[in-house]
């Protein structure tokens, strides 16, 4: 089945502790992203991949890394969480290496910061 | 710069017409319109792009005024099944493949 994983779906942890949540896609995607999204704010792009190893900033970048090492795969690092990071995060890819075209959601994770 | 969707929310009853608009302040490579339910991820509608190509669901309809910066997503014959937030995201011309989404509309279809 085309899908697009994430993992955990729920995390609470403790401001300061690293944190990853792990993104994969079975779909051969070219375009990988991370929106982050909070009660009356929408969806908030974090970072975006274009290809392997070809990362760029989306517009709420601070206090997020990634990285694309491999074509199925986008991590989404917290070097030191803070509560303002606290929120809904979705994954997603796309077929091609440009933004016109269908992107496809993961399930979310919900995340809380202590 | 995020765009902005009107109305913020609206109400009806199945099978009643309902019209979401987005708007930017920059030129617009593209307009995409997503669906989401509650704590459920956003699902694929429609893009628009620059040049009059659309891609989407047959029972979909949108339009995308270029010289406008405008786009506007048409919910006819409303289902239940319609309910939702719906969210339209922007990519401005120039290079960036940044999708920025508006903050939603949320649509109700009552019985």
């Amino acid at each position: 089945e085309a899908q697009v994983t994430q993992n955990p779906r729920y995390l609470i942890t403790v401001t300061g502790k690293k944190l990853t949540v792990t993104c994969s896609q079975n779909m051969n995607h070219e375009y990988m992203s991370w929106y982050r999204q909070d009660p009356g704010l929408g969806l908030r792009q974090i970072y975006y991949s274009m290809n392997v190893e070809v990362t760029d900033k989306g517009d709420v970048p601070e206090g997020y890394k990634v990285s694309r090492k491999e074509k199925r795969n986008f991590p989404l690092i917290l070097e030191s969480p803070s509560p303002n990071q606290t929120s809904l995060y979705f994954c997603a890819s796309a077929p091609r290496d440009r933004i016109g075209d269908t992107q496809y959601f993961g399930p979310g994770t919900r995340l809380t910061v202590l | 710069q995020q765009p902005v969707q009107s109305p913020q929310a609206v109400i009806l009853r199945e099978g009643e017409d309902a019209v979401i608009n987005c708007s930017s302040s920059k030129a617009l490579y593209s307009v995409h319109w997503y669906r989401q339910k509650h704590g459920e991820a956003p699902i694929f509608l429609m893009i628009l792009l620059k040049g009059g190509e659309q891609k989407g669901h047959d029972k979909i309809s949108a339009s995308f005024n270029e010289k406008k910066q405008q786009s506007s997503l048409y919910l006819t014959a409303s289902q239940l099944s319609y309910s939702g937030t719906y969210f339209c995201g922007t990519v401005t011309q120039g290079g960036s493949e940044k999708l920025v989404f508006g903050k939603g509309t949320k649509l109700t279809v009552n019985p």
